[in-house]
């Protein structure tokens, strides 16, 4: 079975520190690849995903995360941190076509001083 | 635009009692996934429906049933609820007509079993 690990549980950063959340996933064949944004007591808000061709993806709010297949990871990223960003970051994997399911990693929760 | 709704948000039960739980996709969204997240926990995959026939199943426990209906909304029944069970439970809704990979979550319905 296919699974997600992220390597910090609690991660606890000063404003305008860089921030870099480790992911690995375990599934060997073609896989979409997702970053989820939990604000406390608020659903899960998407912040980028990997499908295919270029691995430096993208997100919102300054977010990005890059793909590296040799390593089966997708860590996330961002230059410089801000308070609001404080919340949990699900890293999570998408196998089997259209109709797979996400599987979650346990999450990695954010907090940033002011 | 329109988001997945989710009803009712907040649920208060006692144990053994039955709780039902609906959730209404974005418009022609045709499959529908739930989850359930434990306090401090990722959020885990019960079942999902795509064109109202169960496509993929989790680790939903047998008291629990789910189906989509006619309209693509889908209810999850859960019966002689344990405290255990106390939990917030997701709904996400995708397109594979307009796939884009991308699961859309509800707000979710928090479910207290006291």
């Amino acid at each position: 079975a296919q699974s997600v690990s992220q390597h910090n549980h609690h991660v606890i950063l000063s404003e305008a520190a860089s921030l870099e959340l480790g992911c690995n996933y375990s599934y060997g064949g073609t896989v979409n690849l997702f970053w989820y944004v939990q604000y406390p007591g608020q659903h899960l808000q998407l912040l980028l995903k990997y499908f295919s061709g270029d691995p430096l993806v993208k997100g919102i709010k300054g977010f990005e995360a890059e793909f590296i297949k040799s390593k089966f990871s997708f860590n996330l990223r961002k230059p410089s941190v801000q308070w609001s960003d404080t919340a949990e970051y699900f890293c999570a994997v998408k196998s089997g076509g259209s109709q797979g399911n996400l599987i979650f990693g346990k999450g990695t929760k954010l907090s940033v001083k002011p | 635009a329109a988001g997945v709704i989710q009803s009712p948000r907040h649920l208060i039960k006692e144990k053994r009692e039955t709780a039902t739980l609906k959730c209404y996709p974005i418009p022609r969204h045709d499959t529908v996934y739930w989850y359930q997240q434990g306090p401090g926990q990722d959020p885990q995959f019960l079942i999902s429906f795509y064109e109202k026939m169960q496509s993929d199943k989790g680790s939903i426990p047998d008291r629990f049933s789910a189906q989509q209906f006619s309209d693509y909304h889908s209810e999850l029944n859960m019966s002689s609820l344990e405290l255990g069970d106390s939990a917030l439970y997701f709904c996400a809704s995708s397109s594979l007509s307009g796939y884009t990979g991308e699961l859309f979550f509800g707000e979710g319905s928090r479910l207290t079993v006291l």
